[in-house]
């Protein structure tokens, strides 16, 4: 199966540590997308890459948050100095073209972060 | 502004009982785009089907069919003949303008019992 690849799928940490997940999407497309989803909500936008450039941040991503796509491949979110309201699913997705121009996102499985 | 709204929070059904979503969406675009994802326990958002602004075409796809009316801004989703299977939370997100970003309603969570 070659779809949008998470890991760590699962973390535990204490409140004030660094976590950091990786995102592996699709082969050959070249937007990336980072989503959380809080339980009993919808996922909610955070950042998306087109290759290796960050063109647009939600303002739910503060200044712990920093995504990262330096080769236009894999992905990289780490949440500095974590914090219990961190605690969430923390989805990545990937497409070959624009969400606006009809272009179909495939997520992944999701990593789960538990700050305790 | 853009809004999904899935007023269903949760539904119960016996299998082989037809169940409709219901999805209302608020948006200023003329050219948009409306999706179904289904979320089932492991976590990972299945996409179902996509649908833009000027294709009113109903669609159906096995047992799962789609009414899109944009009289009154509703993507509704009905599978019919439930079955166990189909249990899972189900999303209905929109995109549109010129932003590149997915807005998600609350979900429904369907649950179908044997």
């Amino acid at each position: 199966d070659t779809g949008v690849s998470q890991d760590p799928r699962h973390k535990i940490t204490k409140r004030g540590q660094n976590v950091t997940f990786r995102c592996d999407p699709i082969s050959e497309h070249n937007r990336l997308y980072w989503y959380r989803q809080t339980l009993g909500q919808g996922p909610e936008f955070l950042t998306y890459f087109q290759n290796e450039a960050q063109l647009e941040k939600s303002r739910l991503l503060s200044n712990r948050f920093s995504a990262e796509r330096p080769k236009g491949s894999f992905s990289t979110l780490e949440i500095q100095r974590t914090e219990q309201g961190d605690s969430a699913m923390y989805l990545c997705a990937s497409s070959l073209g624009t969400a606006f121009s009809g272009n179909t996102i495939y997520f992944g499985e999701g990593s789960w972060l538990t700050v305790v | 502004a853009q809004k999904v709204t899935q007023a269903q929070t949760e539904i119960s059904v016996v299998e082989k009982e037809d169940v409709t979503l219901d999805c209302v969406y608020e948006t200023r675009d003329t050219t948009y785009y409306l999706f179904w994802y289904k979320q089932p326990p492991s976590g990972e958002l299945v996409f179902l089907i996509r649908r833009n602004s000027f294709d009113e075409q109903n669609e159906i796809s096995g047992r799962y069919s789609w009414n899109f009316q944009k009289s009154t801004s509703s993507f509704n989703f009905t599978i019919t003949a439930s079955q166990v299977v189909d249990s899972a939370v189900y999303f209905c997100a929109l995109s549109g303008g010129n932003t590149d970003k997915l807005i998600f309603g609350t979900g429904t969570r369907l649950q179908v019992f044997p």
